[in-house]
């Protein structure tokens, strides 16, 4: 089976920076995936890991250990709009298998 | 280009009834997936097609649930009869090529499902 696994919730201040978790035991892996969602809205891509090592985008990296089956995302200089939920999503070939999803809440 | 495009935005309908949920992929895309999204079990992928044809219906919960994809713009999942445990976000989503060429997935606004 498929196993993703991410903190359900994290809380963060504003201005900090903040690193959320995935570590997952899948049955083949061609990438990793980080996703946004907003309450009420549909999740949007945020970044894409296939080889070892940090990623960077601006305030957003990810980073992949593919021997540890473990990634991060890192978020600097949080604001209020980040608030939401980042999902962890794994591709095994032709479709993507996501995590439960942790919700960060940004507070002032 | 629009996006993907879901219909309807909301559903809400009895219990035994049968339900309808389509979708469009952005023009191009090569894959079409469908996904649910409740609080207990996150966002679980039910099918996918690659080029209209079905390559991976593993998540489909039973035989109730059935999808189609008769053209390369247009998608339906059906839900037939339909039961309270069937209340949902469905999303639709797209990509160009395969995820494991790092193709990324565009999402549709999805359908808010409430089966009473």
């Amino acid at each position: 089976g498929q196993n993703i696994d991410q903190p359900t919730e994290m809380t963060a201040t504003e201005g900090a920076i903040v690193q959320i978790n995935c570590t997952y035991q899948t049955s083949g892996f061609n990438g990793l995936f980080w996703y946004q969602q907003h309450a009420g809205e549909a999740p949007t891509f945020l970044s894409y890991n296939v080889l070892d090592g940090l990623e960077e985008k601006g305030r957003f990296s990810s980073f992949l250990s593919r021997s540890k089956g473990y990634s991060y995302l890192l978020l600097k200089e949080l604001q209020m709009k980040d608030s939401a939920s980042y999902l962890c999503a794994v591709s095994l070939g032709g479709k993507l298998i996501f995590g439960q999803g942790t919700e960060l809440s940004v507070k002032p | 280009d629009a996006g993907v495009i879901q219909s309807p935005r909301h559903e809400v309908t009895e219990m035994g009834q049968e339900v309808t949920l389509r979708c469009k992929p952005i023009s191009g895309h090569d894959y079409l997936f469908w996904y649910r999204q409740t609080m207990m079990r996150g966002l679980e992928l039910l099918i996918y097609f690659n080029n209209n044809v079905p390559i991976d219906d593993s998540g489909m919960p039973e035989d109730r649930f059935s999808a189609k994809m008769p053209n390369a713009s247009f998608s339906t999942l059906k839900i037939q009869p339909s039961e309270p445990r069937d209340s949902a976000v469905y999303f639709c989503a797209s990509s160009l090529k395969r995820t494991g060429a790092g193709e990324k997935l565009f999402f549709g606004s999805g359908t808010q499902l409430s089966v009473l």
